[in-house]
């Protein structure tokens, strides 16, 4: 049973341009969303929350917006830079379950010169 | 202030061996998070554990798998008579308070199992 879903295993944009990441869950009872990203060999590295009371997350080139009518969320990265090549992985974090995270498949970003 | 230190980076284990993995998480951290990440997949979660107590061992198998976190030392995921399909990367994560948001990994150890 997936509860958190990351439906493109890949994504490959231009330098510059924007790069969306999406991530569906079916459980209502998260109160936080986040974001990792990995390189290889390494472990995930924390990017961004949302709390689930909140509807968009800003910091830097990234934003995060939650619908939770549609229990869909997307990773917003303006401008795209080479460096951000990596895998990025959503995460969803239940209710009183002291910090455990629920994580999606993966969307492996390429960001080309 | 270190980061959360996994040792060994790489395992290789014959089947039937016992697999040790070790977690030092960062300083003032006292919840420690095992997670296993099969190829072409994401993060599953294993066990949640605070100094000497299991507080959450629902994604552990039941078999063959043990976690701990001692007072003194290292957190410890045990793996007993690996089998191939235990090959995979585990992540450890520590964090300083239940349910904190941020939680940080460690590098991660590569266990092949041969």
């Amino acid at each position: 049973d997936q509860q958190v879903k990351q439906n493109s295993p890949s994504l490959s944009v231009q330098e510059g341009r924007i790069s969306i990441l999406n991530c569906d869950y079916t459980n209502s009872m998260f109160d936080y969303f986040l974001w990792y990203k990995k390189y290889p060999a390494e472990g995930p590295t924390f990017l961004i929350s949302i709390s689930s009371i909140k509807d968009k997350n800003e910091d830097g080139r990234f934003t995060v917006f939650l619908n939770k009518s549609a229990k869909h969320l997307s990773l917003h990265i303006v401008p795209s830079q080479p460096g951000d090549s990596a895998v990025y992985f959503c995460a969803a974090s239940p209710y009183n379950q002291g910090g455990k995270l629920i994580f999606g498949q993966g969307t492996e970003l390429s960001v080309k010169p | 202030n270190a980061g959360v230190m996994q040792n060994p980076r790489h395992l290789v284990r014959r089947r039937g061996q016992e697999a040790r993995l070790r977690c030092s998480p960062m300083k003032g951290h006292s919840h420690v998070y095992w997670y296993r990440q099969l190829p072409e997949e994401g993060l599953k979660f294993m066990v949640y554990l605070q100094k000497e107590n299991i507080i959450d061992e629902s994604g552990m198998p039941k078999e063959r798998f043990s976690a701990e976190f001692p007072k003194e030392g290292p957190s410890i995921l045990r793996i007993q008579q690996v089998v191939r399909g235990d090959s995979a990367a585990y992540f450890c994560a520590s964090s300083p308070r239940p349910g904190a948001t941020e939680a940080f990994f460690g590098q991660g150890t590569r266990l092949t199992v041969v």
